[in-house]
């Protein structure tokens, strides 16, 4: 149980165009879902929270017109990162919590496998 | 702002060694702390998630311990094996967040 699939796993993008990201919970409802961003050697870093129905939360220092996060049921969020360019090219990773373990410390994140995006 | 460091970034062993992964945080106020296992171009595996107000984890040879007071953790793997080659991530989960902040990580290669 507990699977989170991304697709797909590998894009490459010319400068310019736009990229869409799909995040789903295979067995499991997931209220929030979270992006993360991985640069070469570097940790994951939380870009946005994504929440069902209502708009995402952004951290500090993302650009929200840039990466716009739809999370319009209950089982998929996307990722669409706008105007692609060069230092946007790294590795997304999404994270879904199970809509029945709710918000308290004891909840898991379950991770997807990611996606590698290289923008030429 | 919590800061997670893993010591060391990398690490090269013989097959059969008994190792330690070292994890440290800044803010003591966490939920849990995780760690996961990433594979070169892959995404997370979670390895044991240790709560609050757990002292350890353990999974098989894995073996997690967190001492908030110190702010400190580490994973011990014992008997290790090539196929335990991987990137190891440390992960601190927030008090009254869902956020994790994660560590570098600590790349760990296993010869045979």
């Amino acid at each position: 149980g507990a699977v989170v699939s991304q697709h797909p796993s590998r894009v490459i993008c010319k400068s310019g165009t736009s990229v869409k990201i799909e995040c789903r919970s295979l067995d499991f409802q997931a209220t929030t879902m979270f992006w993360y961003r991985q640069f070469p050697k570097q940790s994951l870093m939380l870009m946005a929270t994504s929440n069902e129905g209502s708009k995402a939360t952004y951290e500090q220092g993302v650009e929200k017109d840039k990466f716009l996060i739809n999370h319009a049921s209950l089982t998929l969020s996307t990722l669409t990162v706008t105007s692609a360019h060069p230092e946007d090219s790294s590795f997304y990773i999404c994270s879904a919590r199970d809509r029945g373990s709710g918000s308290g410390k004891y909840n898991e994140q379950f991770f997807g496998p990611g996606t590698r995006l290289t923008v030429l | 702002k919590q800061e997670v460091t893993q010591i060391p970034a990398a690490l090269s062993v013989p097959e059969g060694e008994n190792l330690v992964l070292n994890c440290s945080f800044t803010d003591s106020a966490i939920y849990n702390l995780q760690w996961f296992r990433q594979d070169p171009g892959k995404g997370l595996t979670s390895l044991l998630l240790i709560q609050s107000s757990q002292r350890e984890q353990t999974s098989g040879r894995l073996n997690a311990s967190l001492d908030k007071s110190s702010g400190r953790s580490t994973l011990y793997i014992a008997a290790s094996q090539p196929g335990d080659s991987a990137t190891y991530l440390c992960a601190a989960r927030q008090g009254g967040s869902e956020k994790l902040v994660f560590g570098k990580g600590t790349k760990l290669t296993v010869n045979p």
